[in-house]
């Protein structure tokens, strides 16, 4: 099993230029999630999807929008992006939302100039 | 806002040593985690308290839980080189989601 995989790993982007990130788990998980990090700080989370059909904003939605595709697979978008969301981006999976242990990606390091 | 706060934010030791990283909450919680995050890669789950235990252990791992006082402490004994890393607690209060603290940044000196 790959677990939880993201792709990019690595962009850099353009004040104003949009991407999307993806993120997909192989853990049948029903909860998947979006934070950043940076640096030298924990984590935050952007948005999270209970389960397939739903999404919710977390502490730091603004800027973002997210799809559960299905049941593996959660994205993230940035439509128009700002130097501020220069971070790194990490994508985490549950079983259970109730007990809530993560099971995360290797992150995508993202530079907007 | 971060519910979590731990402290100190970096502690270097030496192998062999005992490590203790103290995590601080400030709103009732269903559960508590702790997470380590080397260096450039993903956190990973360590270990996981509920609100009604007071002391867990896995291997060289011992998590306590204060409710009382909203306070819970890692300990990681006989450490190694390879422990050097990032260690964030994480607590959730209700419903879906986990919150993180700042992290505390431990070396360990071979």
């Amino acid at each position: 099993n790959a677990g939880v995989t993201q792709t990019p790993k690595f962009q850099v982007l353009k004040t104003g230029q949009s991407m999307t990130l993806q993120c997909a788990q192989d853990m049948n998980h029903n909860s998947m999630y979006w934070y950043r990090q940076d640096p030298g700080m924990g984590l935050r989370l952007i948005y999270y999807s209970a389960s397939e059909g739903t999404t919710d904003k977390g502490e730091v939605p603004n800027g973002y929008n997210v799809s559960r595709l299905n049941k593996r697979e959660f994205s993230l978008r940035l439509e128009s992006a700002a130097p501020s969301q220069t971070s790194v981006y990490f994508c985490a999976s549950s079983d259970s939302a109730s007990v809530q242990t993560q099971y995360f990606g290797p992150g995508t390091r993202l530079l907007v100039l | 806002s971060q519910q979590g706060e731990e402290d100190p934010q970096a502690l270097s030791i030496q192998e062999g040593e005992n490590a203790t990283m103290n995590c601080s909450y400030k709103t009732s919680i269903n559960n508590l985690q702790w997470y380590r995050q080397n260096s450039g890669r993903g956190l990973v789950h360590l270990i996981l308290i509920r609100s009604n235990e007071r002391e867990k252990h896995s291997g060289r791992l011992r998590v306590t839980l204060d409710t009382s006082k909203k306070s819970s402490s890692l300990l990681i004994t006989a450490s190694r080189a390879a422990d050097t890393a990032s260690y964030f607690c994480a607590t959730n209060n209700a419903g879906n989601m986990l919150t993180f603290g700042g992290g505390t940044r431990l070396m360990v000196k071979p």
